[in-house]
């Protein structure tokens, strides 16, 4: 069956970079595009970036564009964030999401990991 | 940025009872309107797609509709298990927007 499962969450000072995995298996990886989605305590859920199926192309939230960089490894199945400059309105529960549909983009969001919480605090 | 407003916030059903979350689009968003359920320490469980399409396996007490601005994801006789977060998504453009959550509470 299809499982997301994320990791690299913590306790960060504010400034500090922090890398985010998200480890697919399942479905054949490379023919998906895949999201980073993020909820805050006591928000509602922020979509932070999507990266295309083969990795060509990138989309970002506006409140974390030129600070956080998505990419993927599709020989490893993995899609990883990397947030650099982080704030404290960055702490949030981070969840990795795939495509419903393969090789499209905008189809939505079918499978969701369980999410890693990121705490951005000095 | 399509903005979504959902309703209500927070709600407590009875057993048996028929339940309506309101999720509203800021503008046209065709049917490009999903439903999730999300237990706590869990995944999002994806349950109405293209806003009216329950999804497979899913259980038909589950039903959404609308079209444009206005979707309704409705819960018929519904029970315990259904204790959860419900949220809509839009994936008709970037960025992907999502309504506010309803937490339901079953007495």
């Amino acid at each position: 069956q299809v499982q997301l499962v994320e990791s690299g969450g913590g306790v960060v000072q504010p400034g500090r970079s922090l890398r985010l995995s998200c480890a697919a298996s399942g479905f054949t990886f490379s023919s998906y595009g895949m999201h980073w989605v993020r909820q805050a305590p006591g928000k509602g859920l922020e979509w932070v970036a999507v990266i295309w199926y083969d990795g060509s192309n990138k989309y970002y939230a506006d409140s974390v564009k030129g600070r956080f960089t998505i990419s993927r490894d599709n020989s490893k199945n993995t899609l990883y964030l990397q947030m650099n400059s982080l704030r404290a309105e960055d702490t949030a529960v981070y969840y990795c999401a795939r495509e419903l549909e393969d090789y499209d983009i905008l189809t939505g969001l079918f499978y969701w990991g369980q999410g890693t919480l990121v705490t951005v605090s000095s | 940025e399509t903005t979504l407003t959902q309703s209500p916030a927070f709600m407590s059903a009875t057993p048996g009872d028929k339940v309506n979350i309101s999720c509203k689009a800021s503008q046209d968003i065709d049917d490009d309107m999903n439903w999730y359920q999300q237990k706590p320490g869990e995944a999002a469980i994806f349950i109405i797609q293209e806003a009216t399409t329950l999804v497979p396996g899913i259980s038909p007490r589950f039903s959404g509709s609308g079209y444009g601005t206005d979707f309704t994801l409705t819960i018929n006789n519904i029970e315990s298990e259904d204790a959860a977060y419900y949220f809509c998504l839009q994936h008709d453009n970037f960025p992907l927007t999502f309504g506010g959550g309803t937490k339901v509470e079953i007495k």
